[in-house]
């Protein structure tokens, strides 16, 4: 069965601050990884997606993924009270998208 | 970007009420959409999966004639909750692909009384 991993958290971090949100994944034929933020009570947006190993950047975001350790994160730059938020982490080898539980981020001002 | 409109956005009603949720992708054509179901502080859970001119299919321990699924065109799907009853209350969203990439609609949330 496809898996994808992550912490529930609350991870918090202070304003201004690096956050960093971790996602493992265990069908290694997974060919596209997405990230996903969820405010409470709406439904997923999209913010990232990632299909090649190495770097990524958008903004304040960047995502990372290492196909060879199953690994894929989102780097969230400055962070602000605003990306206070559940992040998904999502995985694509065929249809449909496997998700994971989420990371529930607090930004504290 | 790809847009995906779900409609209603809210529904309250009485239990044995059927209730029918729609999901268009307005700016781009979607052969497969998706219908999760997310409860209080849950993650998203995939419900099924609807695709154009043909049957859903339908993820294990979810009854297929409790959730009917249509999806006649290629910008349309339905889902109708039959018989609603109050452990059906959630939050329930669509979603549509567009290449590999799913976007969201903002959700139905649904209250049985």
């Amino acid at each position: 069965q496809k898996e994808v991993e992550q912490n529930s958290g609350p991870l918090s971090v202070p304003e201004g601050a690096i956050a960093s949100l971790n996602c493992t994944y265990s069908d290694r034929g997974s060919q596209s990884f997405f990230w996903y933020r969820q405010y409470s009570g709406k439904s997923p947006e999209l913010i990232m997606s990632i299909y090649s190993n190495g770097d990524k950047e958008d903004g304040r975001f960047t995502a990372q993924l290492n196909k060879a350790s199953q690994y894929v994160s989102l780097l969230i730059r400055d962070s602000q009270p605003s990306d206070s938020a559940t992040y998904l982490c999502a995985v694509n080898g065929d249809t449909p998208l496997v998700f994971g539980k989420g990371t529930r981020l607090s930004v504290i001002a | 970007g790809a847009v995906v409109s779900q409609h209603p956005s809210w529904v309250i009603c009485k239990s044995g009420t059927s209730v029918k949720i729609e999901c268009r992708s307005l700016d781009f054509q979607a052969t497969t959409m998706f219908w999760y179901r997310q409860f209080p502080k849950q993650s998203l859970m995939l419900m099924a999966t609807s695709n154009e001119g043909s049957k859903a299919t339908y993820e294990q321990g979810v009854e297929k004639d409790k959730f009917l699924i249509n999806h006649a065109s290629l910008t349309l799907s339905t889902l109708t909750v039959t018989s609603a009853h109050p452990e059906d209350s959630s939050f329930y969203i669509c979603s549509a692909s567009s290449g590999q990439v799913e976007h969201f609609g903002d959700g139905t949330r649904l209250s049985i009384l």
